[in-house]
């Protein structure tokens, strides 16, 4: 069965304290790994697709890599309204079923 | 371009009570896929359609229904509620079902009591 874990569950950073989130992950042939940000109360947002270890991805303070085994989100000089739960999802198997870890909550202070 | 809506966006329903909630995908999309939240679940799969069939499901009761029709919106109807079915019901789009990106809507908050 597939497995994703998520750590830390939280992390709490000073503006412009750099900083990493770990997602691993267990999956029979890998599709793609996502990676959304959700705000309370709302659906999550999607943030990047990785299809295949050694690739990354950036949009703005966000870079996204990926290994055989784990993925990481880094974050760059973060600003208190990157605040959200990080969600890490993996995709394997037949069809689009989205397997998620539990989340990082990140919480940034000025 | 619009994206994924769902309504209602918040339900209160009593125990035994039966509930449909309803998904229009981005336009162009062709699967929904359907997640519940909870604090203690995280995010759990329930089902995907694609061009009206259900392609997979979730380790969930038969209380738990879904369809798709031919313009690609889609329903979930939960039968019998229980206090255990109050959560975040997410509806997901996506232009295929193979390694492509799911976008959310923003939900529907159900609260049975």
């Amino acid at each position: 069965e597939d497995q994703v874990t998520q750590s830390p569950e939280a992390l709490r950073l000073q503006e412009g304290e750099s900083s990493s989130l770990n997602c691993s992950y267990t999956v029979s042939g890998l599709r793609g790994l996502f990676w959304y940000r959700q705000d309370p109360g709302k659906g999550p947002e999607f943030l990047f697709t990785l299809y295949s270890a050694g690739e990354e991805k950036e949009k703005e303070r966000l870079k996204a890599t990926l290994t055989k085994k784990e993925s990481f989100l880094h974050i760059t000089a973060p600003k208190p309204e990157d605040s959200a739960t990080y969600l890490c999802a993996v995709q394997g198997g037949r069809g689009g079923k989205l397997q998620f870890g539990a989340g990082t909550q990140v919480v940034v202070t000025p | 371009k619009a994206g994924v809506t769902q309504t209602p966006r918040y339900l209160i329903k009593t125990r035994g009570q039966q509930v449909t909630l309803s998904c229009s995908p981005i336009s162009g999309h062709r699967s929904v896929s359907w997640y519940q939240q909870t604090p203690g679940q995280g995010l759990q799969f329930l089902f995907e359609y694609f061009s009206e069939t259900q392609r997979n499901k979730g380790n969930f009761p038969g209380r738990f229904s879904g369809r798709q029709f031919s313009n690609s919106r889609s329903e979930m109807n939960v039968s019998t509620l229980e206090l255990g079915d109050s959560a975040l019901y997410l509806c997901a789009s996506s232009r295929t079902l193979d390694k492509d990106t799911q976008y959310f809507g923003p939900g529907t908050r159900l609260t049975v009591l």
